[in-house]
């Protein structure tokens, strides 16, 4: 009964490689989001979704594309992986109505260990 | 730049004491949203305030918002041992529904 989840929780690949991370949400929420979290623990969005329509896209490398088959799910396809994109991915999503952001709700996070 | 600034980075406190964590914002907010992240884990939703609201309590937390100094303090009173964690606090500007979140408080409850 999780209410977001993500695949896999850890993920160990060498530069270059291209990788996905997959997000699942049985909330009923119309908007998903996913975040970096670096070592120092700050958090940054990179997408957020509302009913499959990109609606955020923060300044994030090209190499990062996300995909929404439907509401309830929102994939991370990395390309070309570097160093630098080692951290802790979170999916979130929320029911969010006009401008106003409501809670949200947090996966267990993907940690990305590039080599 | 970064939204949220929370004071202290870190602090330490024995279990059964209070522990205030603050956080200062730069742009005027719909609602501002504190969230707990223990260990190897995502983040939790704490409690949300909004900005014409001025204190808001929810169990042991209790949160105030001062809009005219753009700051916001969290106390969690009689701390547990459990409630050793990472705390951020989140902004939600007007117009736009994207949460941009703080530097994080990293608190140690002492058995």
């Amino acid at each position: 009964d999780t209410a977001v989840s993500q695949t896999p929780k850890y993920l160990v690949t060498q530069m270059g490689n291209d990788k996905s991370i997959k997000c699942e949400q049985n909330l009923g929420h119309d908007t998903m989001y996913w975040y970096k979290q670096d070592s120092k623990k700050f958090l940054k969005i990179m997408f957020s979704y509302n009913n499959k329509e990109l609606i955020i896209n923060e300044t994030v490398p090209n190499r990062f594309s996300p995909k929404s088959p439907d509401k309830a799910h929102l994939n991370l396809h990395i390309n070309s992986l570097e160093l630098g994109d080692s951290a802790v991915y979170f999916c979130a999503s929320s029911q969010v109505t006009g401008v106003s952001s409501y809670e949200q709700y947090f996966g267990p996070g993907t940690r990305l260990t590039v080599t | 730049s970064q939204q949220g600034e929370e004071d202290p980075q870190a602090l330490s406190i024995q279990e059964g004491e209070n522990a205030t964590m603050n956080c200062s914002y730069k742009t005027s907010i719909n609602n501002l949203q504190w969230y707990r992240q223990n260990s190897g884990r995502g983040l939790v939703h704490l409690i949300l305030i909004r900005s014409n609201e001025r204190e808001k309590h929810s169990g042991r937390l209790r949160v105030t918002l001062d809009t005219s100094k753009k700051s916001s303090s969290l106390l969690i009173t009689a701390s547990r041992a459990a409630d050793t964690a990472s705390y951020f606090c989140a902004t939600a500007p007007f117009g736009n529904e994207k949460l941009t979140f703080g530097t994080g408080t990293r608190l140690t409850i002492i058995p």
